[in-house]
């Protein structure tokens, strides 16, 4: 099974800070790679899929990148709404797995 | 509006079966590949099993600590997908999600709201 291991499992930062969370496959996924935010209570919801592409609707701040085993989420000025918890995730074989996943907490 | 609807979530005793189901609405139903997923109480996301399409003859697969309890079914009647859970464990205690998977991307864009299922005697 591809293990993905999520840096920092948890951070805490301002308004308008420049926040990134790194993940790392336990072997090559090429670009299969997704990212989700969740907040409590709630179901996940889609940001980029194939590492860097933004799924529609998500707004520009957010911004995917990485190939092979290593990737990141970059939120480039943190909002209100943002503090959550995120999940990347391989869709390259299964089973299918996910990160353990980074809560960005309010500083 | 494309919409998923899970329900059918409950206390179930260990050993015991329980079926949830996840109502779709918004599109072809048919035409798409399914995935379950589930969150143990404080914990992450694991991913459960997938159906594809009927192009694929809505084969299935599932995770290493389901294959062999759970199974994944629809009733394209109700637009409907279930998972069968069978063999229930503690372990099983989560909150259970559906989720359509995205044409083309097969990247999990629309979730129900999930419904809890608790294992306990």
């Amino acid at each position: 099974d591809i293990q993905l291991t999520q840096s920092p499992s948890f951070l805490s930062a301002s308004v308008a800070d420049r926040v990134t969370i790194t993940c790392r496959a336990s072997q090559g996924i090429s670009n299969y790679l997704v990212w989700f935010q969740q907040k409590p209570g709630e179901a996940p919801k889609l940001l980029i899929y194939a590492a860097s592409t933004l799924q529609s609707g998500v707004p520009l701040r957010f911004s995917g990148s990485g190939s092979g085993t290593e990737f990141t989420l970059t939120i480039s000025s943190l909002q209100p709404e943002d503090f959550a918890t995120y999940y990347c995730q391989q869709i390259n074989s299964f089973p299918l797995t996910f990160g353990g996943g980074t809560k960005v907490e309010i500083k | 509006e494309v919409q998923l609807v899970d329900s059918g979530g409950d206390l179930v005793q260990p050993g015991g079966s329980l079926r949830l189901s996840c109502a779709a609405s918004g599109f072809t139903f048919s035409d798409y590949y399914m995935d379950w997923v589930r969150q143990a109480p404080g914990k992450g996301l694991e991913w459960v099993g997938r159906s594809r399409d009927k192009a694929n003859s809505h084969t299935t697969e599932y995770a290493a600590s389901v294959k062999g309890r759970f199974s994944i079914s629809r009733d394209h009647s109700k637009n409907t997908v279930y998972l069968q859970m069978n063999g229930l464990k503690a372990e099983d205690t989560a909150v259970y999600y559906c989720a359509r998977d995205q044409m083309g991307s097969y990247v999990m864009d629309v979730w129900g709201q999930g419904t809890t299922v608790t294992v306990s005697s």
